[in-house]
């Protein structure tokens, strides 16, 4: 069992919607999570990070961390095909510690 | 400000043969990560170098090696390709006192073995 699941997908939605990306993770020390976006033939970039349980909310993307079901939730409102990318989840223990990645999911928005 | 730099940006190479890549992190960070990103296997991590010394190993074999300069710059060396090692070679930076220790990664190096 890997440590991190993510839905690779795709994920097909259109322009306007709700999307809601989500991992699950098995390692309870895990107390920093992530998420990246990552356009095709690019690096990935932060979108958002959460310490812990709880919520946190950017602009139009919402962040949620539920340490006690191992479940974290990207939720992306008024999707614009400017979104199309693979969102990665990513997760660590703090300090020094390496990034764990899920495997991604391809999300695209259409017109 | 610059972000992080890698080289080349594209290789091709055979199997057997060896390689090195190169990353400069953003200028103040002296943690470097490296992962690789094999289609359908999501990002991996390498190697972390932080001042110079190598801190963490991922679960990659001992021909996967790399090295951090003074100027926190890093090489990743890959020798005896193979087929598998054809991925999306990644690095990132980070100031090592960093409390979650975010992570910017540069565009990558994607690497061919044929």
């Amino acid at each position: 069992q890997k440590e991190v699941e993510q839905d690779p997908g795709p994920l097909s939605v259109p322009e306007g919607a709700i999307v809601s990306l989500n991992c699950t993770y098995s390692n309870s020390a895990f107390q920093y999570f992530m998420w990246y976006r990552q356009y095709s033939r690019k690096g990935p970039e932060l979108l958002m990070y959460t310490y812990s349980s709880g919520n946190k909310e950017d602009g139009r993307f919402t962040a949620q961390v539920d340490k006690s079901s191992k479940y974290i939730s990207l939720f992306i409102r008024d999707s614009q095909p400017s979104d199309s990318a693979t969102y990665l989840c990513a997760m660590s223990k703090g300090g020094y510690n390496k990034l764990i990645f899920g495997a991604g999911t391809r999300l695209a928005v259409h017109p | 400000e610059a972000g992080v730099t890698q080289s080349p940006t594209h290789l091709i190479k055979t199997r057997g043969q060896q390689v090195t890549l190169r990353c400069s992190p953003i200028s103040g960070h002296t943690s470097v990560y490296w992962y690789q990103q094999a289609l359908g296997l999501g990002l991996q991590f390498l190697l972390w170098y932080d001042e110079g010394e190598e801190r963490n190993r991922g679960n990659f074999p001992p021909r996967f090696s790399g090295r951090q300069f003074p100027n926190y710059s890093s090489e990743l060396n890959v020798n005896a390709l193979e087929l598998e090692d054809s991925a999306l070679y990644l690095c990132a930076s980070s100031l090592a006192r960093a409390s979650y220790n975010e992570q910017f990664f540069g565009p990558g190096t994607r690497l061919t073995v044929l």
